[in-house]
């Protein structure tokens, strides 16, 4: 079964930093492009960052690039967002999802149940 | 960046209802479009995928048709699990964006 588990949220002050963490299981993590996702109260989902299965592909959307850094650890079946400057418009759930892939399609098929980031002084 | 519009922002239906949720893309997406379901407190949860795709598990009263710019989401009989926010998402082009969602209350 495939299973993703985010970790890593919590209460930061503006300004702050935090590292979210994403722990895949169930399937061959190696294989997969991933991504974040986060759900605002205000705007919805929004898609952050992918990164492909060997990090040789990377992406961000324009309000978070140069602040956050998404990375992964194939070894430990891992995903990590790594935020800093925080705002309180990055409030959020922040959502890990896997990358399904099809000669005309990609789409996000598995994700993780979130985890809140509260950016608040 | 392709920019996704969505009608209307919210509905009120009946169970039996029939629903469409439009969808539209600032560009030609092909059939790049996916449709998620999002219920408070619980991960999205995919629907439609390549526009008219439906995914496996979903119950065949959600279908999908549409293709470049212009989209939809129909629900055929409304079920009282159906309360929910729908999002579009197109997957032509990075940055990968959502539509700003359908809340469908019963």
């Amino acid at each position: 079964e495939v299973q993703l588990v985010e970790s890593g949220g919590g209460l930061v002050k503006p300004g702050g930093s935090l590292r979210l963490s994403c722990a895949a299981s169930g399937f061959t993590f190696s294989g997969y492009g991933m991504n974040w996702v986060r759900l605002t109260a205000g705007k919805g989902l929004e898609w952050l960052s992918s990164i492909s299965s060997s990090s040789s592909y990377i992406y961000y959307t324009d309000s978070v690039k140069g602040r956050f850094t998404i990375s992964r650890d194939n070894a430990k079946n891992s995903l990590y967002l790594q935020m800093n400057s925080l705002r309180a418009a990055d409030t959020a759930v922040y959502y890990c999802a896997r990358v399904e892939s099809g000669s005309s399609s990609e789409y996000f098929q598995y994700w993780g149940q979130g985890t809140l980031v509260t950016v608040s002084s | 960046d392709i920019q996704m519009t969505q009608s209307p922002s919210s509905l009120s239906a009946s169970v039996g209802d029939r629903v469409t949720i439009t969808c539209r893309a600032s560009q030609s997406i092909s059939r790049y479009l996916n449709w998620y379901q999002q219920k408070p407190g619980k991960a999205p949860n995919l629907l439609i995928y390549a526009a008219s795709s439906l995914q496996s598990g979903v119950p065949s009263r959600f279908s999908g048709s549409g293709s470049g710019t212009d989209f939809t989401l129909s629900i055929s009989s409304l079920q009282p699990e159906d309360f929910a926010t729908y999002y579009c998402q197109q997957s032509y082009t990075i940055p990968r964006t959502f539509g700003p969602g359908t809340k469908v209350d019963i």
